[in-house]
């Protein structure tokens, strides 16, 4: 595509629901990144994939957080049993390749109450 | 991991000045790049400038890899400049700083 999409742009739902974020990459970019972005912070790295494998999981915050690629493209991040602390902006991003210029998706805010 | 500096964090300019900011790297980076955030939140990039001076406009980006800073300029600044200008260096993801939160007045 054109540009990063991320969906849905906004998610609300009850502590202890599970939500599936989705990413579709630009066309072609093999390098897929997830960030999180708390009120007002910085961008905090979750994920990172190369292709369908992700050699880097460092950040994810615990065994809640999972995420996939299928395909080489599209990315799903699921939270399983969501806590308020969940509450942030889920940020996507691509590269051609590892080290490229990277693009960022619009978001997902997602909300916990 | 890599630790990111970014000065100043706040910033206030009358619309038509001039301001630099800085983005200061713990250890050597291969990968570096500004990005500015919108009051509406969309992230765009704005240089991949792991080494040497770019211009786009009215700004431009000196990455010093060997002294492990980066600058970026801006100039003769408008309303629209404002929101919060990132950098993230790496070797392979991206480590951000807290940002510059900018605000042009008219």
């Amino acid at each position: 595509g054109a540009g990063v999409s991320q969906s849905p742009s906004n998610k609300v739902t009850e502590k202890g629901k599970d939500v599936e974020l989705r990413c579709d990459p630009i066309s072609g970019h093999t390098a897929l990144y997830w960030y999180r972005q708390s009120l007002g912070q910085g961008l905090e790295f979750l994920i990172y994939f190369q292709g369908n494998s992700a050699p880097d999981k460092s950040g994810l915050p615990s065994d809640r957080f999972s995420a996939e690629r299928t395909g080489g493209s599209v990315s799903t991040l699921t939270i399983q049993r969501t806590q308020q602390e969940d509450s942030a902006v889920y940020l996507c991003a691509s590269s051609s390749t590892v080290n490229e210029k990277l693009f960022f998706g619009s978001g997902t805010q997602l909300s916990v109450l | 991991g890599i630790q990111v500096e970014q000065s100043p964090p706040d910033l206030i300019l009358q619309e038509g000045a001039n301001s630099t900011l800085r983005c200061n790297f713990s250890d050597s980076v291969n990968n570096l790049q500004w990005f500015h955030q919108n009051p509406w939140g969309q992230l765009i990039n704005l240089f991949y400038i792991p080494s040497g001076t770019k211009q786009n406009g009215r700004l431009s980006a000196t990455t010093v890899a060997t002294e492990r800073y980066s600058l970026l300029y801006i100039s003769s600044s408008q309303t629209t400049d404002s929101g919060v200008y990132f950098c993230g260096g790496s070797n392979y993801k991206l480590t951000f700083g807290k940002g510059t939160l900018l605000t042009v007045n008219p």
